[in-house]
């Protein structure tokens, strides 16, 4: 059974650099995209990014260029930065498994499964 | 971007109660409408997929149905587990976008 784990910096202060990385134990890294999604404390949530083994990335434009997506396939891992932070990126952050299906509109992602555990990133300065 | 619209944002329901959860795109996304279950400090749960497929391992009690813009959860008879929040999300297109929650209450 798939299992995600993820670790990063929890504090940081606006204009730095958000660093999470997330390591995938058991499973097919290759099949999947492996997707960034955060979320605000107390609110809903926001799809950052995905990427696949080989380094295609789909972005949420929203995140203005901010965001730099990595998969390391000799260490089954992925990671986000995300640059120039403030007091509006803190939220928890997930990495998720995104499972990848193909009809007649291509190629997809088509759900999240399963997520790791979350990592709370407080911007402050 | 699709934006998907929730209703309602909280309700009150008992153990044993028939509750449906509704969500809206603002576009036609065929069957690309999945729901997420989380509970308070987990991480979201999935539950249905292409908006009737049940996630395995998830109880029979959670349905989804729906197609083109308009999509509910139903859950037949809530259990004490059950009350948490719900999110759809649509896989149509890039951004992927989810509505912004139901919460599901204990009354």
């Amino acid at each position: 059974q798939v299992q995600l784990q993820q670790w990063g910096a929890g504090l940081l202060k606006p204009s730095e650099t958000l660093s999470l990385n997330c390591a995938v134990y058991g499973g097919s890294f290759s099949d999947y995209y492996w997707s960034w999604i955060r979320q605000p404390p107390g609110k809903g949530l926001e799809w950052i990014g995905e990427i696949n083994h080989g380094g295609s990335i789909n972005n949420n434009p929203s995140l203005r260029g901010r965001v730099t997506m990595s998969a390391d396939t000799s260490k089954n891992q992925f990671s986000l930065r995300l640059s120039s932070v403030t007091a509006a990126d803190t939220a928890v952050y997930y990495c998720a498994r995104g499972r990848v299906d193909c009809s007649d509109i291509g190629c997809y992602v088509s759900w999240f499964d399963p997520w790791a555990q979350g990592t709370l990133v407080t911007v402050s300065s | 971007d699709i934006q998907m619209t929730q209703s309602p944002s909280s309700l009150s329901a008992s153990v044993g109660d028939r509750v449906t959860i509704t969500c809206r795109a603002s576009q036609i996304i065929s069957s690309y409408l999945n729901w997420y279950q989380q509970k308070p400090g987990e991480a979201p749960k999935l539950l249905i997929y292409s908006a009737s497929s049940l996630q395995s391992g998830v109880p029979s009690r959670f349905s989804g149905s729906g197609s083109g813009t308009d999509f509910t959860l139903t859950i037949s008879s809530l259990q004490l587990e059950d009350f948490a929040a719900y999110y759809c999300q649509q896989s149509y297109t890039t951004p992927r976008t989810f509505g912004q929650g139901t919460r599901l209450e204990i009354k």
